[in-house]
């Protein structure tokens, strides 16, 4: 069984500081690592994606994966309010599949 | 026009109804999904078609029948559903393996 873990939270973080949201995945043979964002009542909306062990940067957003401790972070910088969200992590295993297994999200909460 | 549409928003139906949830993806992707969303659960994934032909079914009940007659349209039909499968439904699409872009999801209840 492919299981994706991560905290439920809440997590909470003022309003400027880095927020940083934990993965981990049992499937040694994943290949491709995603984070969506949800908001109450909408659909997951993509805000990540990263192949390679390392860091990934997309302004505020910054994705570290760990394929050895099978570990994969998401760091947000200077956040605000309209960041709070359920963060989503997904997982695919092996090349070219197209089955993603998802945690059960994280709820974060910006406070102003 | 959103890239990835799903009617209808809302649906309420018994347990001896018969409906459907259409979705229909304008990104020009080859790859449709079906997931199911209930509260305190992951994501769950249902059906993938790629080219229209499903190559995934994730030991859903056959009271959920998938249907795709174009790598653009997908469609869930139900019918004689149980009350366990209220839940939020969502479809997605890809381009091959790529990332997965949802629709707003059809929230169903069954009475």
């Amino acid at each position: 069984q492919k299981e994706v873990e991560q905290n439920s939270g809440p997590l909470s973080v003022p309003e400027g500081a880095i927020a940083s949201l934990n993965c981990t995945y049992s499937d040694r043979g994943s290949q491709s690592f995603f984070w969506y964002r949800q908001y109450s009542g909408k659909s997951p909306e993509l805000i990540m994606f990263i192949y390679s062990n390392g860091d990934k940067e997309d302004g505020r957003f910054t994705a570290q994966l760990n394929k050895a401790s099978q570990y994969v972070s998401l760091l947000i910088r200077d956040s605000q309010p309209s960041d709070s969200a359920t963060y989503l992590c997904a997982v695919t295993s092996g090349a070219g599949s197209y089955q993603l297994t998802f945690g059960k999200g994280t709820k974060l909460s910006v406070i102003p | 026009e959103t890239g990835v549409t799903q009617t209808p928003r809302h649906l309420v139906m018994g347990m001896t109804n018969k409906k459907s949830l259409k979705c229909e993806q304008h990104l020009g992707h080859n790859a449709m999904y079906w997931y199911k969303q209930s509260a305190k659960k992951p994501l769950e994934l249902m059906f993938v078609y790629n080219f229209k032909e499903q190559t995934e079914n994730n030991s859903v009940p056959s009271r959920f029948s998938p249907e795709c007659p174009n790598s653009s349209h997908l469609f869930l039909h139900l019918h004689t559903l149980q009350p366990e499968d209220s839940a939020l439904y969502l479809c997605a699409s890809s381009q091959d393996s790529r990332p997965q872009h949802f629709g707003d999801g059809t929230r169903l209840s069954i009475l």
